[in-house]
This record gives C-alpha cells, sequence and structure tokens, in this order.
C-alpha cells in the first residue's frame, strides 16, 4: 500500500553527504507534513525528522529534512558508520485516510 | 522518560484472533494518539491505526473490518484485537505514541515513542 516512492538504497563513504527522496502526491505530501524515519538493524524504528523538517531532541543536526511540492528529501551529511540503517518517509494521505510509509531506503556507509 | 512494551502471544492460529497489549510507563496516556504499526519479516511498515486516550480510534481501512484498538486509562495501558488471521499478519507489531495537530493549514501527525515490537506468527 506504499503510495510515497523511495529509492531502494543510498550509499557513501564517511564524511560524504547522502540525500534520500521520498515522492508521493498532493493527497499526502502535498497537503500534509513529512516525517521520516530511521530503523537500525533489528531495533524499532526511531523518529527522526517530523513536521517536515524539525529534529526531536537528541537527534544530530547532520539530519535534515524539506519538502517542495509533492515531494520530500532527507539529507545526512557527515556521513558516519552508525547511519547505516533503512529510512522510511511517512505522511498523512487524505484520500485513503490513513498514515503511509514510504517504501524505505536502506543506506549503507562504504 | 516515557516507554512503551509489547505483550501478547508470540503464536496465533490460523483464522484466530491477534491480542496484543501496550503498556505506557514513565507517563500518563491522556493526551496522545495511541498507535499500533507493524512490520512484515523483509518487509517496510504499515500502519495499522490509532486510539486517541479518550477513545475515539482511526483504522487503516485495508484492516479496518478486521481491527480493534481499545484503551485502558486506569491501566496505562491500550490493545490492538486482529480477527481471522492468516500468514500474511505474521510481522513484527510495533506501539507507538503519536502526536496530532494542525499548524500553518497543514495537518501533521507522528510517532515520537516508539516500544521494542513484538513479533506474532501466524501458524498452525
Amino acid at each position: 500500500q506504499s503510495v510515497l516512492t523511495q529509492p531502494p538504497s543510498a550509499s557513501g563513504t564517511p564524511g560524504q553527504r547522502v540525500t534520500i527522496s521520498c515522492s508521493g502526491s498532493s493527497s499526502n505530501i502535498g497537503s500534509n507534513t513529512v516525517n521520516w524515519y530511521q530503523q537500525l538493524p533489528g531495533t524499532a524504528p526511531k523518529l527522526l525528522i517530523y513536521s517536515n523538517n524539525q529534529r526531536p531532541s537528541g537527534v544530530p543536526d547532520r539530519f535534515s529534512g524539506s519538502k517542495s511540492g509533492t515531494s520530500a528529501s532527507l539529507a545526512i551529511s557527515g556521513l558516519q558508520s552508525e547511519d547505516e540503517a533503512d529510512y522510511y518517509c511517512a505522511a498523512w494521505d487524505d484520500s485513503l485516510n490513513v498514515h503511509v510509509f514510504g517504501t524505505g531506503t536502506k543506506v549503507t556507509v562504504l | 522518560q516515557v516507554q512503551l512494551q509489547e505483550s501478547g502471544p508470540g503464536l496465533v492460529k490460523p483464522s484466530e484472533t491477534l491480542s496484543l497489549t501496550c503498556t505506557v510507563s514513565g507517563g500518563s496516556i491522556s493526551s496522545y494518539y495511541w498507535s499500533w504499526i507493524r512490520q512484515p519479516p523483509g518487509k517496510g511498515l504499515e500502519w495499522i491505526g490509532y486510539i486517541y486516550y479518550s477513545g475515539s480510534t482511526n483504522y487503516n481501512p485495508s484492516l479496518k473490518s478486521r481491527v480493534t484498538i481499545s484503551v485502558d486509562t486506569s491501566k496505562n495501558q491500550f490493545s490492538l484485537k486482529l480477527s481471522s488471521v492468516t500468514a500474511a499478519d505474521t510481522a513484527v507489531y510495533y506501539c507507538a505514541r503519536g502526536v496530532r495537530g494542525v499548524e500553518g493549514g497543514y495537518y501533521y501527525y507522528y510517532m515520537d515513542v516508539w516500544g521494542k515490537g513484538t513479533t506474532v506468527t501466524v501458524s498452525s
């Protein structure tokens, strides 16, 4: 049921900047705010970015979010080995009346 | 610091009802949207639904006919029941605290505290 599309994978070397895209539509990203979740291997998801670009307390400022129209992006600057994880975007969808998650992107640190 | 812990059977037979409870500790269950999310093995996240502490609910339409989420404020717990389960319901089930509102004309909803998850397998 994923209506938010993400690239399946992204990678970079330590210190590099990696960007993950999230493509939606007018009924979800276009109408509501976007969140990003980080899921480290074998653990529960963790809120990384909420309301498009807000970081919860404790999240490093290396992580930043943005939104434009019906798309959103997560940027990781100064990539670190501990950033290896799956990343999911999410937003409310007004047409489906459901909170939808993106397809997920696996980030690998080379 | 608020913590959530899922509990319930790890094995459920096909056609039976899956029942899980989430216990909230370190904070009150009031004023938030208490949510359930699941993740099939090797797959992505699926939002199941939420309940407001007052009892109002919102379910994923794809599961709505089989899902019931309830809250017990006296025990600081909320629960999930999923009926007529099949192998497709095998997943890790997470409970989470949801925050919802409207700002600048945009609706926001996010889950800021998650439980560690519990694995439920549907098999005879």
